[in-house]
């Protein structure tokens, strides 16, 4: 079965700390992997498109990676601010599927 | 561009009536798409449209559920009749196309409540 998750569903981290949520992934078998955020009350924004055939890709403050043999992306956030607050949602493209599988997202709170 | 649109923003119904969810896609975007967002099993696919028909309707829940897509720049999510279990938040989105390469554009969700 094709899945994505997300641990941990809740993080929490003092603001100007960097920051990594980790996404993994049951099939290597991808078109892409997509990171989205999603903010209270709203909906989702995409972050950064990963293609199969790529390692990362660089968006400002946001890095993301990709590993296919391993299942494995990670969102790198450097220098976090409050305004980086909301859920991280990512969701994988598998070969054969032309939907998209969502993680369960990450909820991230940056202190000030 | 207004982005996608989605109306109304927020329904409260009773049990046993008719929900109708609407969505404006993005101008010339050919692919439309429904989905449920609830705690317990997250963001779920219920159907997409391409060019205005219907390609896979496999994550729609059971027959309370229809979507219709008109014209390239309507569609209505509904349900009939509502029950309690079905208050979750739903979400359209449209893309270019559905290649790899096209991303997703979200709307900002129906809080539907079914008491």
């Amino acid at each position: 079965k094709q899945e994505v998750t997300q641990i941990p569903a809740a993080l929490s981290v003092p603001e100007g700390e960097n920051l990594v949520l980790n996404c993994s992934f049951t099939d290597s078998a991808i078109y892409n992997l997509q990171w989205f955020r999603q903010d209270p009350g709203k909906g989702l924004t995409s972050l950064l498109l990963i293609q199969s055939s790529q390692r990362e890709q660089t968006s400002g403050r946001l890095n993301a990676s990709l590993d296919k043999s391993s299942g494995r992306s990670t969102l790198y956030i450097a220098a976090s601010q409050p305004g980086d607050s909301a859920t991280y949602l990512c969701a994988v493209r598998f070969i054969g599927n032309e939907k998209l599988t969502f993680g369960t997202g990450t909820r991230l709170t940056i202190i000030p | 561009d207004a982005g996608v649109i989605q109306s109304p923003r927020h329904e409260v119904t009773e049990m046993g009536q008719e929900v109708t969810l609407r969505c404006k896609p993005i101008s010339g975007h050919n692919s439309l798409f429904w989905y449920r967002q609830t705690m317990m099993r997250g963001l779920e696919l219920l159907i997409y449209f391409n060019n205005n028909v219907p390609i896979d309707d496999s994550g729609m829940p059971e027959d309370r559920f229809s979507a219709k897509m008109p014209n390239a720049s309507f569609s209505t999510l509904k349900i009939q009749p509502s029950e309690p279990r079905d208050s979750a938040v739903y979400f359209c989105a449209s893309s270019l196309g559905t290649s790899p390469t096209d991303t997703q554009y979200f709307g900002p969700g129906t809080r539907l409540t079914v008491l």
